[in-house]
């Protein structure tokens, strides 16, 4: 199985940048995804890495060290709407996720 | 406009009922999944099908079944309902095609059991 740990919360001014971590326990690997989830709503694909480095989609950047066990996701010019739960998810070799707990962001203005 | 549906909205249950959750997708995605959403806990997939007439399960499937008929329709049925259950569920379904595999999520359905 996989055992994944993210911060329960951040909170970050509207403008600036919040950093994410994601470190992972995995006994099959086959790529990293980041998904966003508003209160009360589904979640929504952010990114995928499955090989070591950084993919960036404007505004949010997603990294991946696969010997390392670890990812982050890079929030830059918070805005208001960027308020949500963010979700760092690993797939196994049966194309099955397994998801974090969650990390809460709320941005102040 | 392409997407998931789920049915119903929301639901509240006495214990002991039974109960079906559906689930529509119209992308012609050949996997769907089935996750609950607990407070702290996160996701946690129940049961998934990586096609048509196969099915698997997840890391939570006690008391929970599904089938998969057809390719559109991944239904999960709870055959006797306890309050443990109440969650929030997800259906999903990917494309095994895709560049990414990532996989979509529908708006959820809320249930109580009472």
């Amino acid at each position: 199985g996989q055992n994944i740990d993210q911060p329960t919360e951040m909170t970050a001014t509207e403008g600036a940048i919040v950093q994410i971590n994601c470190t992972y326990q995995t006994s099959g690997f086959n790529g990293l995804f980041w998904y966003q989830q508003h209160a009360g709503e589904a979640p929504t694909f952010l990114s995928y890495n499955v090989l070591d480095g950084l993919e960036e989609k404007g505004r949010f950047s997603s990294f991946l060290s696969r010997s390392k066990g670890y990812s982050y996701l890079l929030l830059k010019e918070l805005q208001m709407k960027d308020s949500a739960s963010y979700l760092c998810a690993v797939r196994d070799g049966d194309y099955k996720l397994s998801f974090g707990a969650g990390t809460t962001v709320t941005v102040r203005a | 406009i392409a997407g998931i549906t789920q049915a119903p909205t929301s639901q509240i249950l006495a214990a002991g009922r039974r109960m079906t959750l559906r689930c529509t997708q119209d992308m012609r995605h050949n996997a769907m999944y089935w996750y609950r959403q607990d407070l702290g806990l996160g996701l946690r997939l129940i049961h998934y099908s990586n096609t048509a007439g196969t099915t698997g399960k997840g890391e939570v499937p006690d008391g929970y079944s599904v089938s998969r008929a057809n390719t559109d329709d991944f239904p999960l049925t709870l055959a006797s309902a306890v309050p443990s259950q109440t969650s929030v569920y997800f259906c999903a379904s990917s494309d095994s095609a895709g560049a990414n595999h990532e996989q979509f999520f529908g708006p959820g359905t809320r249930l109580t059991v009472l």
